[in-house]
């Protein structure tokens, strides 16, 4: 079946860096994306892997390893800001196939970070 | 822009009334989603469209009725309101790739808060 597993909660010191993994089970792939949801805030995109490897972008970076299922996002320079949910979501097919719009989620990571 | 936006922001109903979700794009994206979110359960899609006067079902549909007469638009609707449709109700929107393995974001409205008495 399909299946998005992320840690419920992490706690991190301000300055520090933290990775929150992410691991999924489905029929398919066509990309990973990491949201950053704020409580009672709509969930933000952050950033998306379709391709091995890593993607950079400022602070934050995620990872992808198709053949092990597996995703982390890397958050440095911890801020206070950053306390937030992180949400894992898969695309299991193709962006225009028909019957595959829904992008499967993860139940979210929530992170504190602490002074 | 104003991006995505939902009205109302929060509402109370009693048990078997109706209401109708308005979600609004101003970014000319063809998909748009609702979604409901709720604690321990994740955000669910409840309906969504791939374009103007088209919608299909999510994975948790009933209960909702949707609508999108106007490519900006998508409208969600709850006929007899139960409790168990408390939840706070987010819409999403994003533009259809115009290559396979383009990436598809979807950007979130600020989600309306229902509260089923």
């Amino acid at each position: 079946g399909q299946n998005i597993d992320q840690p419920t909660e992490m706690t991190a010191t301000e300055g520090a860096i933290v990775q929150i993994n992410c691991t999924y089970q489905t029929s398919g792939f066509n990309g990973l994306f990491w949201y950053q949801q704020h409580a009672g805030e709509a969930p933000t995109f952050l950033s998306y892997n379709v391709l091995d490897g890593l993607e950079e972008k400022g602070r934050f970076s995620s990872f992808l390893s198709r053949s092990k299922g597996y995703s982390y996002l890397l958050l440095k320079e911890l801020q206070m800001k950053d306390s937030a949910s992180y949400l894992c979501a898969v695309r299991e097919g193709y962006p225009n196939a028909g019957n595959n719009r829904k992008l499967i989620w993860g139940l979210g990571t929530s992170l504190a970070v602490n002074p | 822009n104003a991006g995505v936006t939902q009205t109302p922001k929060f509402r109370v109903l009693k048990t078997g009334q109706s209401m109708t979700l308005l979600c609004a794009q101003d970014m000319n994206h063809e998909y748009m989603y609702w979604y409901r979110q709720d604690p321990g359960m994740g955000l669910r899609l409840i309906h969504y469209s791939v374009g103007e006067g088209t919608t299909a079902k999510g994975e948790v549909p009933d209960g909702y009725n949707v609508s999108r007469l106007k490519k900006q638009n998508f409208l969600l609707g709850l006929e007899s309101a139960a409790p168990s449709q408390t939840s706070v109700y987010f819409c999403a929107s994003s533009h259809r790739p115009w290559t396979p393995v383009l990436q598809e974001t979807q950007y979130f409205g600020p989600g309306t808060r229902l509260l089923v008495l």
